[in-house]
């Protein structure tokens, strides 16, 4: 069973640099998983951020990066704001039509 | 601009069957593989079902194969779900999401809609 990894959670202060991770529980997330990384506020459906590794979706600030650190998979805001304050989730492509979702990053912006 | 409409959400007891559907506009709704995702309350979000454009080729999370079915009809711009043998883990936002794809090797999604709640109880 495979398990994608993330921070639980994460604190930043506003106008701060975060980066989030996105980890297998067993080897190394690499650019052929095409993660992928969104966001969601309480109540509402998520929003996609990043497709395919560093690529930001339309309409998204280029305060959003993604990027391979180490091991794993990267989000980073920089110059982080109050309404960032939601949760981060990564999706990585399995192969065989299988997407598995991490258990998201509640990021709290104070 | 694209829009997906999910409906059907209901309160269903456990081992009951239930069916959801999702209309989509603002694009050409037949070139496009779509999924299904869902989210128990308060919880992340998962990875439920693949179909593809011409809706020859599905896929399914271990955690529903056998007791869920996605099938999508072209001329009526509508994906489905047909739920059975409900579990009370089954409760959950329902959303149905597209993917800038046309078979089911997808890589991300690029629109969601805002969800349909299924409840499973007794």
């Amino acid at each position: 069973q495979t398990v994608v990894t993330q921070e639980p959670s994460f604190s930043v202060s506003p106008g701060g640099t975060v980066t989030l991770t996105c980890g297998l529980s067993s080897g190394s997330v690499s650019t052929s998983y095409y993660p992928s990384w969104y966001q969601q506020t309480p109540g509402q459906a998520p929003r996609t951020l990043i497709y395919s590794t560093n690529t930001r979706a339309s309409g998204v600030p280029d305060r959003f990066s993604g990027s391979i650190l180490g091991n794993k998979a990267a989000l980073t805001i920089a110059g982080a704001q109050a309404d960032d304050e939601s949760d981060y989730y990564c999706v990585l492509y399995m192969g065989s039509g299988i997407g598995v979702f991490g258990g998201g990053t509640k990021l709290t912006v104070l | 601009e694209v829009q997906l409409v999910e409906s059907g959400g209901l309160v269903v007891q456990p081992g009951g069957s239930l069916r959801l559907s999702c209309v989509a506009s603002g694009f050409t709704f037949d070139d496009y593989t779509m999924h299904w995702v869902r989210q128990a309350p308060g919880k992340g979000l998962e990875w439920v079902s693949v179909i593809s454009w011409e809706g020859g080729d599905t896929y399914y999370a271990d955690s529903v194969k056998g007791r869920f079915t996605i099938s999508r009809d072209n001329s009526k711009n509508s994906l489905y779900l047909q739920m059975n043998s409900l579990r009370t883990e089954d409760t959950a936002f329902y959303y149905c999401a597209k993917s800038p794809s046309s078979g089911t090797t997808w890589y991300y999604f690029d629109s969601w809609g805002q969800g349909t709640l299924v409840t499973v109880s007794s």
